[in-house]
């Protein structure tokens, strides 16, 4: 079956603009998340959507925002952009997210310029 | 509040063993391993629950300590293939379905 698809896979924006992010999960998941993925910090969570509902949301200032469609894609946003908004950006889908294995797609690499 | 990795960085000959650990200051509902390469999605390793359920790769053995939150990846006889970047997350009792991720460990396998 598919995996996660991530849309798009490469961006380049300038401070102060805004991007959207899109991941489809794997059919039958209902469960999303979003990590930032940087050198040396590792993968940060950004929040989690379980159902069009989200459930957590991590400990990022609130120009980061997402949200999920009843067909289980999900969106994240980011408002005017900063330089350290530069990193990679997984999304993971899981049947539930509780205790499920994170079947992560590829990123998308935003660059801040 | 991410979970400490340890070692940041290791260089194995193919054969050798290796050991990742993953240590959390929190109580911990369950630890997930994962295995990054470059370029490529993290791909899951290893599911260990709080009570001991294990769910994973045949290859792959880890364990929990629950009194000390201590997780460890046990990499037996390296293969090339092993090379990555290893990483931890961990589900927290008091924060639900928040993964909390380590800095990750980086393994290179050389012949």
């Amino acid at each position: 079956k598919a995996g996660v698809t991530q849309t798009p896979r490469y961006l380049i924006k300038t401070r102060g603009q805004q991007v959207t992010l899109s991941c489809s999960p794997i059919s039958g998941h209902r469960s999303v998340s979003w990590y930032q993925q940087t050198p040396g910090q590792g993968l940060q969570f950004l929040f989690e959507y379980f159902s069009e509902t989200q459930r957590n949301k991590g400990n990022f200032p609130g120009r980061f925002s997402g949200r999920q469609f009843s067909n289980s894609r999900s969106e994240m946003n980011v408002s005017t952009l900063e330089l350290g908004d530069s990193a990679l950006y997984l999304c993971a889908s899981s049947l539930y997210g509780e205790t499920g294995e994170l079947f992560f797609g590829e990123g998308s690499r935003l660059t801040v310029l | 509040q991410q979970p400490v990795q340890s070692p940041q960085a290791v260089i194995l000959r193919e054969g050798e063993d290796a050991v990742i650990n993953c240590s959390s200051s929190k109580a911990l509902y369950s630890v997930h391993w994962y295995r990054q390469k470059h370029g490529e999605a993290p791909v899951f390793l290893m599911i260990l629950l709080k009570g001991g359920e294990q769910k994973g790769h045949e290859k792959i053995s880890a364990s929990f300590n629950e009194k000390k939150q201590q997780s460890s990846l046990y990499l037996t006889a390296s293969q090339l293939s092993y090379s990555g970047t290893y990483f931890c997350g961990t589900e927290r009792i008091d924060t639900g379905n928040q993964f909390y991720f380590g800095t990750g460990t980086s393994l290179t396998v050389i012949p």
